[in-house]
C-alpha cells in the first residue's frame, strides 16, 4: 500500500536558520513525489515536483529511493515560509496520497 | 488557480441538514477530488472523479455523496450532517497529462 509519512507535526526554527521537513515513502514501483505548501487559511499550493528538480522559494528536495524520502530543505528559513507543508506521492492513476504535515514555525 | 473555485467560502448549518458543496473548474480536468482537512489528519480524501459520470470513494466516504454530470462540476453532498463533518473542505482537479492536482480555496462548514 502506498504510504506517505510526514513524522513531524510542528517544527519551529530561528529566521536564517536552516530547516528540513522530513518525508518517507512507502511504494513499490516508480514514484512522483511533490511538496505542496499551505499558508494561513489559504489554499494548497505546489510548491516543488522531484521529477522537475527544481527550487521554488529557496526550497530544495532531493528523492532518495534507497532510504524512500524526499525530504523538503531551505538553507536560511524566513518568516515567510511559516505555513503548512504536506508530501505528496503519485502512484499512477489515482488521487495523490498525501502525508498528515508539517506545520513549520519560523521564529523572528 | 482561479480555475478552480468553490462555494460557498463559508457554511454553518445544523445537524441532520443537508448540505451541498460546490466546486467548479474551467480547464476541463478530467480528475477531480474532495478532500476534508482536519486538525491531526491532514488531507483526507472523500471521493473522486475520473470523467464525468464516473466516481470513486475515497478514505472517507461514509455520510458523503458525489455526482458529476459535468465534466466541470463536482457537488460534494452531506445527507444529514453531523458534527463530526465539521471541517474545512478542499476540492481540486488534475489533468490527466500531467499530475499535479490544483486545488480550491476550500469551504469552512460547522455543523452545530
Amino acid at each position: 500500500a502506498q504510504r506517505v509519512t510526514q513524522p513531524e507535526k510542528l517544527l519551529s526554527v530561528f529566521k536564517g536558520a536552516p530547516v528540513e521537513l522530513k518525508c518517507n515513502y512507502s511504494y513499490s514501483g516508480s514514484p512522483e513525489l511533490f511538496w505542496y505548501v499551505q499558508y494561513s487559511r489559504q489554499r494548497l499550493q505546489l510548491l516543488l515536483r522531484h521529477i522537475s528538480r527544481e527550487s521554488i522559494k529557496g526550497f530544495t528536495a532531493d528523492l532518495n529511493k534507497g532510504e524512500t524520502s524526499f525530504h523538503l530543505k531551505k538553507p536560511f528559513a524566513q518568516e515567510e515560509d511559516s505555513a503548512m507543508y504536506y508530501c505528496a506521492l503519485n502512484s499512477g492513476n489515482t488521487p495523490l496520497v498525501f502525508g498528515k504535515g508539517t506545520r513549520l514555525s519560523v521564529i523572528a | 488557480d482561479a480555475g478552480i473555485t468553490q462555494s460557498p467560502r463559508y457554511k454553518i448549518t445544523e445537524t441532520g441538514r443537508q448540505v451541498t458543496l460546490m466546486c467548479h473548474q474551467t480547464w476541463s480536468h478530467s480528475y477531480m477530488f474532495w478532500y476534508r482537512q482536519d486538525l491531526g489528519h491532514g488531507l483526507r480524501l472523500i471521493y473522486y472523479s475520473a470523467a464525468a459520470d464516473i466516481t470513486d470513494k475515497g478514505e472517507v466516504s461514509d455520510g458523503y455523496v458525489v455526482s458529476r454530470s459535468k465534466t466541470e462540476n463536482f457537488p460534494l453532498t452531506l445527507e444529514s450532517a453531523t458534527r463530526s463533518q465539521t471541517s474545512v473542505y478542499f476540492c481540486a482537479s488534475k489533468d490527466t497529462a500531467q499530475e499535479t492536482q490544483y486545488f480550491g480555496p476550500g469551504t469552512r462548514l460547522l455543523v452545530l
